[in-house]
């Protein structure tokens, strides 16, 4: 069965650190890429980044030189840390597998399994 | 970044009403669309892939059309557990971008 745990989210104050981590199982992030999108409260679902199986990485550009995603092959895991936090950064952080599917000659890319997501808040 | 544009945001309809939401692309997206579902406090569902492939387990009243910039998802008969807000998605850029999201309420 594919699961994803998050953990890592909690109270910070604005301009800190925190690691989220993505535990996953029922597959492994060496043949699926792993994906983090982010939800503000009472707002829509935002793509932060992903991380492909040969490790090549990609970032939302409201995102990009702040936050970093990477992973531990050993443990299965996949992490987003996040630096220089401000308040607009305020959301519950969700990962998700990456399901590589071909259809109709062509590799789409839908999340088909999600995590419980993990809630940051970034305030003083 | 191609922008994704949902209409309409909300909607209010009855049980065995049909339902339709628009997603529209700023640019071509050929079929990289999907949709999702999500509840209040949930992670989203995955609904359509590839603009009109079911997702396993999902039940056959919904229903996923379109090509290039304008696309639909139709629920045939609303049931109560229907009531949610819905996402559209593109995966054709390697910057993936969400709509606005539609929020489908009870009459």
């Amino acid at each position: 069965e594919v699961q994803l745990v998050e953990s890592g989210g909690g109270l910070v104050q604005p301009g800190g650190s925190l690691r989220l981590s993505c535990a996953a199982s029922g597959f492994t992030v060496t043949n699926n890429p792993v994906t983090w999108v982010r939800q503000a409260p009472g707002k829509g679902l935002e793509w932060v980044s992903v991380i492909y199986t040969g490790g090549m990485t990609y970032y939302a550009d409201s995102v990009k030189g702040k936050m970093t995603i990477s992973r531990d092959t050993s443990k299965n895991t996949v992490f987003l840390q996040m630096n220089s936090l401000r308040v607009e950064d305020t959301a519950v952080y969700y990962c998700a597998r990456v399901w590589g599917t071909m259809v109709r000659g062509v590799t789409v890319e839908p999340f088909d399994y999600w995590g419980q997501g993990t809630p940051v808040t970034v305030s003083s | 970044d191609i922008q994704m544009t949902q209409s309409p945001s909300s909607l209010s309809a009855s049980v065995g009403d049909r339902v339709t939401i628009t997603c529209r692309a700023s640019q071509s997206i050929e079929s990289y669309l999907n949709w999702y579902q999500q509840k209040a406090g949930k992670a989203p569902k995955l609904l359509i892939y590839a603009a009109s492939s079911l997702q396993s387990g999902v039940p056959s009243r919904f229903s996923g059309s379109g090509s290039g910039t304008d696309f639909t998802l139709t629920i045939s008969s609303l049931q109560p557990e229907d009531f949610a807000t819905y996402y559209c998605h593109q995966t054709y850029s390697t910057l993936w971008t969400f709509g606005q999201g539609t929020k489908v309420e009870i009459k």
